[in-house]
């Protein structure tokens, strides 16, 4: 049972186009953190949120922790080819912080 | 700062061989994990050293895994007798422990890609 689940698996746009990826889990997590991966590469962070209803912005990419600490959002406003990646996210949770949770990724294609 | 790095890149393997990939994190890091990503997966966790001390060990991490971090700098994945199933990209990562439970950022190297035929 894959206990975080990213939606949608595959997402293909149009450079300008916004999009929104979803992270969502049954468990609350203490930190929640985003990952933007490219092939044959390790993850790179991007963002760590860590207080329900957080709200973190980096450049044209918001990311949001849910108020119950159970799920994120990414919302890339004007996407760019450059955008283009495997996006995953990563939850540590209370009992475990040290290590991470991940879920099995969104590839986002950005075309020019 | 010149982030987490692994060596090597890249090995293919015969089965039955053993095989060590190194991983030298960040610096001022405490905290060391390694991680293993199959085609399609998100990294699985594996083990966790704080310092020299392995905390914990994945069920994924069979009897033919060892890790040390011998004098909790770098640290050593070996695999005896590899499997095809062992075949992945093995991930390092370090973090500076936080001051608040469960926030460490961990910050990932490029990863190692096995290939055993």
């Amino acid at each position: 049972t894959q206990l975080l689940e990213q939606s949608p698996q595959f997402l293909s746009i149009q450079e300008g186009e916004n999009l929104t990826v979803y992270c969502n889990s049954s468990s609350v997590f203490s930190s929640l953190q985003w990952y933007r991966q490219e092939p044959g590469e390790g993850p790179v962070l991007l963002v760590t949120v860590v207080t329900g209803g957080e709200v973190k912005k980096l450049k044209r990419l918001t990311f949001q922790f849910g108020d119950a600490r159970k799920d994120s959002s990414l919302h890339i406003t004007a996407a760019q080819p450059g955008d283009t990646g495997l996006y995953l996210c990563a939850g540590a949770r209370g009992g475990s912080n040290y290590k991470l949770t991940f879920g099995k990724g969104t590839l986002l294609t950005v075309n020019p | 700062d010149t982030g987490v790095s692994q060596n090597p890149r890249h090995k293919i393997t015969k089965r039955g061989q053993n095989v060590t990939f190194r991983c030298d994190p960040i610096s001022e890091h405490n905290r060391l994990y390694w991680y293993r990503q199959t085609l399609g997966q998100g990294p699985e966790f594996l083990t966790y050293f704080q310092n020299e001390a392995q905390l914990e060990k994945s069920r994924l991490l069979s009897d033919r895994f060892s890790a040390e971090r011998p004098k909790g700098s770098f640290s050593t994945l070996e695999i005896q007798r590899t499997e095809q199933g062992d075949s992945a990209m093995y991930l390092c990562a370090s973090s500076l422990e936080g001051f608040v439970q469960g926030q460490d950022e961990q910050y990932f190297g490029p990863g190692t890609r096995l290939t055993v035929t």
